[in-house]
C-alpha cells in the first residue's frame, strides 16, 4: 500500500517568508508524527497528533511553528518568518496508534532551505 | 542527555555478517531497545527492537546482553543496499516519541 508522503519534497524559501509542509499519512493511522534533522543529526521530534489534536507540541522550537491536522488525516507544518536556522528537513511520520507496539512508518521528508 | 552510545562509523564486507553494537547502560526496566535504519535521502526504517530477549526477523537479530546495558544489532549477510545510518533507541513501552542520537554510519563495500 502507499507510505507517507510528503510535499514538496524540496522547498527553498528567503529569511521572513512564510511555508507550509504537508503530510498524507498512511491511510488509518491515527497518530501522526512530526520530526526535523539538521544535517549530520538524528531526526528531532516536533509535535505529535492523535486524532485531529495535538496531544505534545513540546518539541517545537517556538511559537513561529505550528501544525495542523483538522480532519485527522493530512497534517500540514506551518512556519512562520522563516530563519536561516530553519534550515533542515522535515519528516513525517505516521502509527496506527500510539505507544511501542505501533511502528512508526516516516516520509521520505521536506528539505526546507532558507536564504 | 544521550541515553545510547554508538560508534560514528564502521565499514563492512559485502556478503559478510555486521555486528553494530550499542552501550544503554542506563537502560530502566520497562525500556525497549529498538533500531531505526536511514539510508541517504530516505526517512528512518524501523528493524527491529527488543526488551531484554533475543529478536530476530526478516531484517536483523538482535542480541541483548543479560544485564541489558548493551545491545548488538546483526545484519547476518550484508549488501551494498544495507549502507546507511544506524540508530539505537531507548525506549518506554508506551512512550510515543522516537529519541534519536547520532547514530552509526554503516557503510558495506564490495
Amino acid at each position: 500500500g502507499a507510505g507517507v508522503s510528503q510535499t514538496p519534497s524540496n522547498k527553498v524559501t528567503e529569511k521572513g517568508k512564510y511555508v507550509e509542509l504537508r503530510c498524507d499519512p498512511i491511510s488509518g493511522h491515527t497518530a501522526l508524527y512530526w520530526y526535523r534533522q539538521s544535517l549530520g543529526q538524528g531526526p528531532e521530534f516536533l509535535i505529535y497528533f492523535q486524532g485531529t489534536g495535538a496531544a505534545d507540541d513540546s518539541g517545537l522550537p517556538n511559537d513561529r511553528f505550528f501544525a495542523v491536522r483538522p480532519e485527522g488525516s493530512v497534517s500540514t507544518l506551518k512556519i512562520q518568518r522563516t530563519e536561516r536556522g530553519d534550515s533542515a528537513v522535515y519528516l513525517c511520520a505516521s502509527s496506527l496508534n500510539s505507544g511501542r507496539a505501533y511502528e512508526q512508518y516516516f516520509g521520505p521528508g521536506t528539505r526546507l532551505t532558507v536564504t | 542527555d544521550a541515553k545510547t552510545t554508538q560508534p560514528p562509523s564502521m565499514d563492512c564486507a559485502e556478503g559478510r555478517a555486521a555486528n553494530l553494537p550499542c552501550n544503554h547502560s542506563t537502560i530502566s526496566g520497562n525500556e525497549y531497545v529498538y533500531w531505526y535504519r536511514q539510508i541517504h535521502s530516505q526517512g528512518p526504517q524501523y528493524i527491529i527492537h527488543g526488551l531484554k530477549n533475543n529478536e530476530t526477523n526478516e531484517m536483523a537479530s538482535l542480541i541483548i546482553t543479560e544485564d541489558r546495558k548493551s545491545s548488538t544489532l546483526i545484519l547476518p549477510h550484508a549488501t551494498l543496499r544495507d549502507t546507511a545510518v544506524y540508530y539505537c533507541i531507548v525506549r518506554v513501552s508506551d512512550d510515543y516519541k522516537l529519541s534519536f542520537g547520532a547514530g552509526t554510519t554503516v557503510t558495506v563495500r564490495a
